[in-house]
């Protein structure tokens, strides 16, 4: 599967948008980008998943750039509850069949 | 749905004994599970792969008999850390994935285990 980078701590005020970016620069044809997050001391969490499209759902949206090797994770409207760490990880179609490589994340702490 | 229970949530445990951690999926049917160890301040860790009525595929560096692995059924496959010493201590997490699916996986809430 391919490496992803994303920074390690971000910001983001109560109700604005937190945008979290996901390098992927090696990502090939058949990989799916996916998004979990882990609040802190429980089980990750699955947000979204998306291979070229953006996507949107009740939690996110998913805006994957037309050369794919990067995509950001939009949560439109940040709550205290969001605060977590984030991953992106990126897998094949049949990757459910593996278990998942999780990189260090990012730490999401939304500000009151 | 897809709900992935764990239990106990936490124990403690002393040094020599040994512990064992169930991952149950409630309400699907989970050929594949799988365990995570995550250490604080850190990412989770494949451990293990467990497949239903075989034997358990394990990631380099994590010893079989040490980490016992049971996927006796559908919806339930059980983690026992043998002998466990302090430096087992950590967060063991699962997760299953359901049956004919092949790309979700649902973690469970994960253990806390202190081993004293």
């Amino acid at each position: 599967d391919a490496k992803t980078t994303q920074p390690p701590s971000m910001d983001c005020a109560e109700g604005r948008a937190a945008n979290l970016p996901c390098n992927h620069s090696t990502i090939s044809g058949n990989e799916y980008v996916y998004w979990y997050r882990q609040i802190h001391s429980q089980g990750p969490q699955y947000i979204i998943h998306g291979l070229k499209n953006n996507e949107t759902n009740e939690m996110a949206s998913l805006i994957i750039t037309e050369d794919r090797k990067s995509s950001t994770l939009i949560l439109p409207h940040a709550t205290l509850r969001d605060t977590a760490v984030y991953y992106c990880i990126v897998r094949h179609s049949g990757g459910g069949a593996d278990g998942l490589t999780f990189g260090k994340g990012t730490h999401l702490i939304i500000q009151p | 749905g897809a709900v992935v229970s764990q239990h106990p949530s936490w124990v403690i445990c002393k040094s020599g004994t040994s512990v064992k951690i169930e991952c149950r999926s409630l309400d699907f049917q989970a050929t594949t599970m799988f365990w995570y160890r995550q250490f604080p301040k850190q990412s989770l860790m494949l451990m293990a792969t467990s497949n239903e009525g075989s034997k358990a595929t394990y990631e380099q560096g994590v010893e079989k008999d040490k980490f016992l692995i049971n996927h006796a059924s559908l919806t339930l496959s059980t983690l026992t850390v043998t002998s466990a010493h302090p430096e087992d201590s950590s967060f063991y997490i699962c997760s299953a994935r359901p049956s004919g699916l092949n790309y979700e996986q649902y973690f469970g809430p994960g253990t806390r285990l202190t081993v004293t």
